[in-house]
């Protein structure tokens, strides 16, 4: 099955400096990639998706990028705020296996001031 | 719109106890997925309900059951508990069709002790 692999784990970055987060995927056939924020005692709240056939998509200060050959996608935030503390999931679903999210193990990110 | 919401938010059970938690999807939506988030980890897809029916199922053992109902809510059942099955218990709805947009409720944090 799908299998999604997320980094780092942790981390830190200033204030107003960008962040990364970089996740790969198993299964060619996945071809929706979302985005999830979860901030403390919350449930994971979609920020950005990507579908297969785009190979980048930016939403303000967020953006995506979307790797088919290499099975890569990233997550970009700049000009980062200290409401941008969070964890962070990536995911990916395949479209014979309808809306079974598959979540990477997500990144924690510390805007530091 | 009141979003995805679940019921109770807290929940401490004794081990080899039952349990239901309680799921209504957005306005809108007809499908209900199921995830149990440990600690530090990502969310793990349980099962899915569309048409009151279980439609696809995780790697989780027959203690865990749900159902739909004909208002599209949902309930999860767990049976004879595990102090493993702490966790926090996440209700995704969405549209049916595969790669559509799910909206996570906040969640029931179970405890077992």
């Amino acid at each position: 099955g799908e299998n999604v692999e997320q980094h780092p784990s942790t981390l830190s970055v200033q204030e107003g400096d960008s962040a990364v987060i970089k996740c790969t995927y198993s299964d060619s056939a996945s071809n929706y990639f979302p985005w999830y924020k979860q901030e403390l005692g919350k449930g994971p709240q979609l920020i950005i998706d990507i579908r297969s056939n785009v190979g980048e998509k930016k939403d303000q200060r967020i953006a995506v990028t979307l790797n088919k050959t290499a099975k890569h996608f990233s997550l970009h935030i700049t000009e980062t705020q200290p409401e941008d503390s969070a964890v962070y999931f990536c995911a990916a679903i395949h479209p014979n296996r309808d809306d079974k999210i598959i979540f990477g193990k997500g990144t924690r990110l510390h805007i530091l001031p | 719109d009141a979003g995805v919401t679940q019921s109770p938010t807290h929940l401490i059970k004794t081990r080899g106890q039952q349990v239901t938690l309680r799921c209504s999807p957005k306005s809108g939506h007809d499908t209900v997925s199921w995830y149990q988030q440990a600690l530090g980890q990502g969310p793990q897809f349980i099962f899915q309900y569309y048409e009151e029916e279980e439609r696809q199922r995780g790697n989780f053992p027959d203690r865990f059951s749900g159902h739909q109902f004909p208002n599209y809510s949902s309930e999860l059942n767990v049976n004879a508990l595990l102090l493993g099955d702490s966790a926090l218990y996440l209700c995704a709805s969405s549209r049916v069709a595969g790669g559509t947009e799910a909206f996570f409720g906040q969640g029931t944090r179970l405890t077992v002790v």
